[in-house]
C-alpha cells in the first residue's frame, strides 16, 4: 500500500510570502502527483497536477517541483494571500493498482495579512 | 452542471443504527470513489468503482457496503454503526481513470452516538 508523508501539518505564512509544502512517496506505478485545495465546509478541488515528463509545473502563483530520484515533490505558492487560507492535499498513484490515489495527510495554511 | 451532489449534509446516528449516504453525479463519469476524511489523517477511500456493476473496496472498507447499479449513483450502506464511524464522508468521481482530475461532493458529516 503506497505511504504518503506530507510535511509541515501546518503552515503561517505573512501575506506575499512564499508557502511550501513538502510530500514524500514510496513506490509508484505511474507518474501522476496532484495537489488538492480544500476551503472549511467544501470537497478537495484540483488545484494543479502534474506527469512528470517535466521537472516542475507553473500555473500563476501555484508550482509543483519534482524530484523523481528522491520520490519527492512540493508545492510551492508565491506572494502568498489571505484567500489561499485553505488545506491543501498532495497524493500520488496507489500502487495497488485500480487507477486509485494515495492522498497525504494535509497541510493547513494559513496566510496572515 | 450540479456535478457531485451529496445528501444528507449532517446526520447523527446512534450506535447499531443503519444509513445510507448518498451519491450522484451528472457528468457521466465512469470512476466513482467513496472516502473518509478524518482529523490529521487526510482521505482515506472506503470503496471505489470503475462503472456500473463493478466495486471494489478500498483501504479502510470494513462496516460499509457500496453498490453501483447506475452510471450516476454510487450509494454508501453504513450498517450497525459504530463511533469510530463518525467522520466526514465524501464521494468523487473521475471521467477515466484516477489519474485525471477527481470532482468532490460537498460531503456528509456524520456522528455517531
Amino acid at each position: 500500500q503506497q505511504q504518503v508523508k506530507q510535511s509541515p501539518q501546518s503552515l503561517i505564512v505573512q501575506k506575499g510570502g512564499i508557502s511550501i509544502i513538502n510530500c514524500a512517496y514510496e513506490n509508484t506505478a505511474f507518474d501522476y502527483f496532484p495537489w488538492y485545495q480544500q476551503f472549511p465546509g467544501k470537497g478537495p478541488a484540483l488545484l494543479i497536477a502534474i506527469r512528470p515528463d517535466v521537472s516542475e509545473k507553473k500555473e500563476g502563483r501555484f508550482t509543483i517541483s519534482f524530484n523523481k530520484s528522491a520520490k519527492q515533490f512540493s508545492l510551492h505558492i508565491m506572494d502568498s494571500q489571505p484567500g489561499d487560507s485553505a488545506t491543501y492535499f498532495c497524493a500520488a498513484p496507489n500502487t495497488g493498482g485500480g487507477n486509485k490515489l494515495t492522498f497525504g495527510t494535509g497541510t493547513q495554511l494559513k496566510v496572515e495579512l | 452542471n450540479a456535478g457531485v451532489t451529496q445528501t444528507p449534509k449532517f446526520r447523527i446516528l446512534k450506535i447499531g443504527q443503519s444509513m445510507t449516504l448518498q451519491c450522484t453525479q451528472d457528468m457521466n463519469h465512469n470512476y466513482m470513489y467513496w472516502y473518509r476524511q478524518d482529523p490529521g489523517m487526510g482521505l482515506k477511500l472506503i470503496y471505489y468503482s470503475v462503472g456500473a456493476g463493478i466495486t471494489d473496496k478500498g483501504e479502510v472498507p470494513n462496516g460499509y457496503n457500496v453498490s453501483r447499479s447506475t452510471t450516476e449513483d454510487f450509494p454508501l450502506r453504513l450498517e450497525l454503526a459504530a463511533p469510530s464511524q463518525t467522520s466526514v464522508y465524501f464521494c468523487a468521481s473521475t471521467y477515466r481513470d484516477g489519474y485525471t482530475e477527481a470532482f468532490f461532493g460537498q460531503g456528509t458529516r456524520l456522528t455517531v452516538v
